[in-house]
């Protein structure tokens, strides 16, 4: 079954210490991204990646950091985390480009305290 | 920034009632226009992506149709079913930097 898989789904956490959310696709999508939603605002993008090895900056990619090392995984990494990525985050793949059609996972609803 | 604009923000039909919601974008460098449905709960999922001024898009009993020159698509929803019930989403890719900007959705509730 084509997916994009998150994990966790649920985790709450404390300031200041290092997670990971992880993501993967099987679909051998190029293009993946991570998106943060919020009350009252759309999807806000944070990182995106063309590539293998390839990444780039979203509209709000201030506290993460990203990797691409695998066609297939695109990790979230949280290196400090603070109260204010208390969020819902989803990775999405497509085939190629924001053009093509977006595959999310399933989110992951993230409590930092 | 590019403005997306989705109306209404939400509205509840009785089931059977055919309906249709807008997402307005200012119409310069427009490159594409998605369309999402996302059920409480769960993930966004794709309904349409659209590229073509005129275009007309349709899936069972959901379509859409796209005016680029005047920045606007209309999603249409015929024979609403309490399985409709869900936010849908546009995003339009246009503007000088070729990204999606997300709107807030417009928020359906189907009675049956």
């Amino acid at each position: 079954e084509a997916q994009v898989t998150q994990n966790p789904r649920y985790l709450i956490t404390v300031t200041g210490k290092k997670l990971t959310v992880t993501c993967s696709q099987n679909m051998n999508h190029e293009y993946m991204s991570w998106y943060r939603q919020d009350p009252g605002l759309g999807l806000r993008q944070i990182y995106y990646s063309m590539n293998v090895e390839v990444t780039d900056k979203g509209d709000v990619p201030e506290g993460y950091k990203v990797s691409r090392k695998e066609k297939r995984n695109f990790p979230l990494i949280l290196e400090s985390p603070s109260p204010n990525q208390t969020s819902l985050y989803f990775c999405a793949s497509s085939p190629s480009g924001e053009n093509t059609e977006a595959f999310f996972g399933q989110g992951t609803r993230l409590t930092v305290v | 920034i590019l403005n997306v604009e989705q109306s209404p923000q939400s509205l509840h039909v009785q089931e059977g009632d055919s309906t249709n919601f807008t997402c307005s974008f200012p119409s310069s460098n427009f490159y594409a226009l998605h369309w999402y449905r996302w059920e409480t709960a769960k993930s966004p999922e794709a309904l349409f992506v659209m590229t073509l001024n005129g275009d007309e898009k349709k899936k069972g009993r959901i379509s859409a149709t796209l005016n680029t020159k005047e920045g606007y698509s209309y999603l249409y929803i015929k024979g609403s079913q309490p399985e409709d019930s869900a936010t849908y989403l546009c995003a339009p890719n246009a503007g000088n930097n070729r990204k999606l900007i997300w709107g807030l959705g417009t928020s359906l509730g189907v009675n049956p």
